[in-house]
């Protein structure tokens, strides 16, 4: 069975950093592109980053791009979310998500996230 | 970037009726949409990819169809477990989009 657990979330100031984490189990890890997706409170889902199965592509949305950096590390089965220069729209719970062989795919299974608050 | 455009925003439905939600993508996406179910407090979950394959697990009276542009949810005798809130999403490009959300409640 597929397992998504994210962690390292918390509560951080504006302007500050944070890095979470999601390990995975049940699958051959270093087969998947991996995702990051994020929900702010009472909103909707909006996708924030991918990394290729080798680590080698990384794409961004717009508005994390040169903040955000996903990585991974396939003997660990872990993918990580290290997050600068925090903003309070920030907030949000983080979800670690799996992809497919290819970039464009669906996400067929989801962590139950880890939330991040950006506040003084 | 792809805009999905989901709607309606909320529907009220009795348990026992058939509802539709519709997603429409700003260019051609190619089938590459997936439907998601959400309840309060959990992890969305996968229930339909490529507009219209089932995810293993999910129940038959969840249904997809479309093409182009246009595409639709459809479930065919809402259960009480089926109250939860509805996205689609594009993974034709990047960066992968939503749509805004359908959020399906008990009239």
């Amino acid at each position: 069975e597929v397992h998504l657990v994210e962690s390292g979330g918390g509560v951080v100031q504006p302007g500050g950093s944070l890095r979470i984490s999601c390990v995975a189990s049940g699958f051959t890890f270093r087969s998947y592109w991996m995702t990051w997706v994020r929900q702010a409170p009472g909103k909707g889902l909006e996708w924030v980053a991918i990394i290729k199965q080798d680590g080698g592509d990384k794409l961004y949305v717009d508005s994390v791009k040169g903040r955000f950096t996903i990585s991974r590390d396939n003997s660990q089965n872990s993918v990580y979310l290290q997050m600068n220069t925090l903003r309070a729209d920030d907030t949000a719970v983080y979800y670690c998500a799996r992809g497919g062989y290819f970039p464009s795919s669906h996400l067929d299974n989801w962590g139950r996230g880890t939330l991040v608050t950006v506040s003084s | 970037d792809i805009q999905m455009t989901q709607s309606p925003s909320a529907l009220s439905a009795s348990v026992g009726d058939r509802i539709t939600i519709t997603c429409r993508a700003s260019q051609y996406i190619r089938n590459s949409l997936a439907w998601y179910q959400q309840k309060p407090g959990k992890a969305p979950k996968l229930l339909l990819f490529g507009a219209s394959k089932l995810e293993g697990g999910v129940p038959s009276r969840f249904s997809g169809s479309g093409s182009g542009t246009d595409y639709t949810l459809t479930i065919s005798s809402l259960q009480p477990e089926d109250f939860a809130t509805y996205y689609c999403q594009q993974y034709y490009d990047t960066p992968q989009t939503f749509g805004q959300g359908t959020k399906v409640d008990i009239k």
